[in-house]
């Protein structure tokens, strides 16, 4: 069936660091697919999104490219903060519509060291 | 706009009692997705509500029920609740005009 499967965590960083959490997907048809981020005491908020192959989504300094060929859509940016700790979910809708349900990798806790 | 409202923040029930958890959606929204999120994992489908009705059902027993009210508000409820349902649940509203779901902050429930 349709499943997400991203990098476990923890990762620890120091400040202006790379960044790269992995996440592949299995799916039937050409879903969407979400990057979320969960900040401590708070809800899922959504970072980027990407809606068919090729395209790449970007917010905040972070991008993420979907890539049908390696069923990838890893996470990156190229200078963290620390403000940028946080909790990031690689995520899949199952459909085409605001309201489909989602399915949420396990998240990757990042801290950023100053 | 307050966003998605979620009551209580935290919750501490014992086995085999009953709890209510409220969501009251994004002002223009009228679907309500509930979520349970266990500790180190990412959230789980549990159900939807639209136009009062429960729409789609993921993998979660009968325990676990809902309800929608006609401002779109939303509760879950569950019942002879077990330690494994300790969680964070989260609530998310969209609407059809709009093109996400937007998450509240969550409840906070332990089961002793």
């Amino acid at each position: 069936g349709d499943s997400v499967t991203q990098m476990e965590g923890p990762v620890t960083l120091s400040e202006e660091a790379f960044l790269t959490i992995n996440c592949t997907y299995t799916a039937t048809g050409y879903p969407s697919l979400f990057w979320y981020v969960q900040y401590p005491g708070e809800g899922l908020q959504l970072l980027l999104k990407a809606t068919k192959a090729d395209d790449k989504g970007s917010n905040k300094g972070f991008e993420a490219t979907y890539r049908k060929e390696t069923t990838s859509f890893h996470l990156e940016k190229g200078s963290v903060q620390v403000s940028d700790s946080a909790v990031y979910f690689c995520a899949l809708p199952l459909g085409y519509s605001s309201a489909s349900k989602i399915i949420f990798g396990s998240g990757t806790r990042l801290s950023i060291r100053p | 706009d307050a966003g998605v409202t979620q009551s209580p923040t935290h919750l501490i029930k014992t086995r085999g009692q009953q709890v209510t958890l409220r969501c009251s959606p994004k002002s223009g929204h009228d679907t309500v997705s509930w979520y349970q999120q266990a500790l180190g994992q990412g959230p789980q489908f549990i159900f939807q509500y639209y136009e009062e009705e429960e729409r789609q059902r993921g993998n979660f027993p009968d325990r676990f029920s809902g309800h929608q009210f006609p401002n779109y508000s939303s509760e879950l409820n569950v019942n002879a609740l077990l330690l494994g349902d300790s969680a964070l649940y989260l609530c998310a509203s969209t609407g059809t005009s709009f093109n996400e779901q937007f998450f509240g902050p969550g409840t906070r429930l332990t089961v002793l």
